[in-house]
């Protein structure tokens, strides 16, 4: 399979801790995205990073990228009950978006 | 405006019908994209189009599906003869370009609520 991988599946954590989900993938890419998924609603992208980039922000998230590693991360900093949702990251490798098994992420207020 | 909209939000149909599911993707979108996600499962990527020709038809699961897009905007996938195991969310993205010549667009994709499907 050329899915990628998030890890870990569930995390749960208390509002304002940061939060960290890392996603490994198998092929030579052209971008990465990372998705948000709410219980029953449809996906929302919340930030694209491409292969010549090494590190991303967007207001509290963080992306980083490490192709030597094929690997990816996402921080999302002063996390709050708002963000509990699926985190899915995403592989564009030319003809072919991979998504991967995606992040539970739950926030106790 | 208006996003990505999908019709219906629920089926239930039963086992061997056929299914006709529906994206109206945001206007002027050129590239539209079809995705579906089975009961914890990640995201499965089906087919996308850039206008009305599908580049890539290798992520249908089989030749019971099948996706058309006229006039550049709205798609619709079909399914055959469905199968338990077709049961899942069908989701639909559209993005403003795709990508150069027929690949993947890097631009962000706006994803619609989805159709979820329930076989019986």
């Amino acid at each position: 399979s050329q899915q990628g991988e998030e890890d870990p599946q569930a995390l749960s954590i208390q509002e304002g801790e940061n939060a960290t989900m890392n996603c490994s993938y198998k092929t030579s890419i052209n971008n990465l995205q990372w998705y948000r998924q709410n219980s029953g609603r449809g996906l929302v992208h919340l930030i694209l990073i491409r292969s010549n980039e090494r590190e991303k922000h967007s207001g509290r998230l963080r992306v980083t990228l490490d192709t030597s590693k094929k690997s990816s991360s996402l921080l999302i900093t002063a996390s709050r009950a708002a963000d509990t949702a699926s985190y899915f990251c995403a592989t564009d490798a030319g003809n072919q978006f991979y998504f991967g098994t995606g992040t539970s992420l739950t926030v106790i207020p | 405006g208006a996003g990505v909209s999908q019709s219906p939000s629920n089926k239930v149909t039963e086992k061997g019908k056929d299914v006709e599911l529906r994206c109206d993707p945001i206007s002027g979108h050129t590239a539209l994209y079809w995705y579906r996600q089975s009961l914890g499962q990640g995201l499965e990527f089906l087919i996308y189009f850039q206008g009305n020709s599908a580049p890539d038809k290798s992520g249908l699961p089989s030749d019971r599906f099948s996706a058309e897009r006229t006039g550049g905007s709205v798609s619709t996938l079909t399914i055959q003869r469905t199968q338990q195991e077709d049961s899942a969310v069908y989701l639909c993205a559209s993005s403003l370009y795709g990508g150069l010549a027929g690949t993947l667009s890097t631009d962000t994709q706006y994803f619609g609520p989805g159709t979820r499907l329930t076989v019986l």
